[in-house]
């Protein structure tokens, strides 16, 4: 299986920032990379599939970056509905595998 | 716009066998490429894939989970179902149902979720 590792696990933000979260691959995984928001008692919600492609109806503040490895989440100018727990997955080959999720709290 | 809604008993007992559907609105599931999938997440834990499925009736399964599980499809009656046998407590999780995209296999439309738990 390829391990998917995110990085910080949890994260303390105020409105209007911006963040950064990073994902990180067990192998070369090119583009195959989404990205998912996930509210308490809520099922997740894709942002961005293919690394950085932004699904529709998501905000343009969400940013994804990077292939191969090494990949980033950025979240522009914060605003209160975006304090979640964010996953990253990856599609490059079966079982697909996620990150362990990293919490975006209010500073 | 699809929607998913699983559907099935939330209290199982141990060594039983877990049973779900998933119903599919606003579109066919025989009428795309793309895949149908399991998905769970224990309570306070992260995402764990179980598998997917196709109309056409194939399937794959996570290996960690191979041995108990079975998802099949019934383009009849627009819903896809999930068994898994001999569950015990580490099974209770919300299980999520949900469309994979047949490119990137993103996940790209959910059910709400139903927590099932393994208790006596």
């Amino acid at each position: 299986d390829i391990q998917m590792t995110q990085s910080p696990s949890s994260l303390s933000a105020s409105v209007g920032e911006r963040v950064t979260i990073t994902c990180r691959a067990g192998q070369n995984i090119n583009n195959y990379l989404n990205w998912y928001q996930q509210k308490p008692g809520k099922a997740p919600k894709l942002l961005i599939y293919a690394a950085s492609t932004l699904q529709s109806g998501v905000s343009s503040r969400f940013r994804g970056g990077g292939s191969g490895t090494d990949f980033t989440l950025t979240i522009n100018s914060l605003q209160p509905e975006d304090f979640a727990t964010y996953y990253c997955q990856q599609g490059f080959r079966t079982p697909i595998t996620f990150g362990q999720g990293t919490r975006l709290e209010i500073k | 716009q699809l929607q998913l809604q699983e559907s099935g008993p939330r209290l199982v007992r141990p060594s039983e066998t877990l049973s779900l559907t998933c119903t599919v609105s606003g579109g066919s599931i025989s009428s795309t490429n793309d895949y149908w999938g399991w998905i769970r997440q224990p309570p306070g834990k992260g995402l764990e894939w179980i598998g997917r499925t196709h109309y056409s009736g194939s399937a794959y399964y996570n290996p960690s989970l191979k041995s108990r599980v079975t998802i099949s499809v019934d383009t009849s009656k627009n819903q896809f179902s999930l068994k898994l046998t001999s569950v015990t407590a580490a099974d209770t999780a919300v299980y999520y149902c949900a469309t994979v995209s047949f490119k990137e296999l993103s996940l790209d439309y959910w059910g709400q979720g139903a927590l099932v738990t393994v208790s006596s």
